[in-house]
């Protein structure tokens, strides 16, 4: 049981490029989430899914789109990186969605 | 003692000793609450929750305490280890609304 997965750690990118941020869960839990994470802020809720099939938007999805084709694999997508988007990303699963989180390791992004 | 960091407050404790962690929250309606302890380069862990029909709540070394007429969150941490180190933040959840996310305190412990 591995919890939640996600990939790269690392990345950096030039402005303008595309990238998508892996996560796998293998609780089956149905409610899933990405979150950045900003120097002196909490957690920010980009997007997230209550089931397979269903997205919804958060409080920052803006240069962010999400699928979410199986109950395991909730990938994010960043469409075109811009600096402002440099932050650690996490993603975390929930059994329901009003039960606590558990986290992947993160993804430290740079876009320069 | 406490003192800012350059982003988040730090609290300093001697290892051994108990530690108070302490959040205020928004939102008077919220119902439910966590703690997760985050150590650095690691996702956010949980380490305990608590109803809004409870005031106290006690785990494996830790209390929490929740003063709804000040909306306020504690997290109280017993004989302190050097394990303890890490970001601890409250996360508070309004009805029918996402989690809302705290900063953080950052635990410092003295050998």
């Amino acid at each position: 049981n591995a919890g939640v997965t996600q990939t790269p750690k690392f990345q950096v990118l030039k402005t303008g490029q595309s990238m998508t941020l892996q996560c796998a869960q293998d609780m089956n839990h149905e409610y899933m989430s990405w979150y950045r994470q900003d120097p002196g802020m909490g957690l920010r809720l980009i997007h997230y899914s209550v089931g397979a099939g269903i997205t919804d938007q958060g409080e920052v999805p803006n240069g962010y789109n999400v699928s979410r084709s199986t109950t395991e694999d909730f990938p994010l997508r960043l469409l075109s990186a811009a600096p402002s988007q440099t932050s650690v990303y996490f993603c975390a699963s929930r059994r329901q969605k009003n039960t606590e989180a558990f986290f992947g390791q993160g993804t430290r992004l740079t876009v320069v | 003692g406490e003192s800012v960091g350059l982003h988040l407050p730090t609290l300093s404790v001697q290892e051994g000793d108990n530690s108070i962690i302490n959040c205020a929250y928004s939102n008077s309606a919220s119902d439910y609450f966590i703690w997760y302890k985050q150590e650095s380069g690691k996702g956010p862990q949980f380490i305990i929750d608590i109803r809004s029909n409870m005031d106290k709540r006690q785990g494996q070394r830790v209390t929490v305490l929740l003063n709804k007429t000040v909306k306020h969150l504690s997290l109280q941490i017993a004989a302190t280890q050097p394990g303890d180190s890490a970001v601890y933040f409250c996360a508070e959840r309004p009805p029918g609304q996402n989690f809302v996310f705290g900063p953080g305190t950052r635990l410092s412990v003295l050998p």
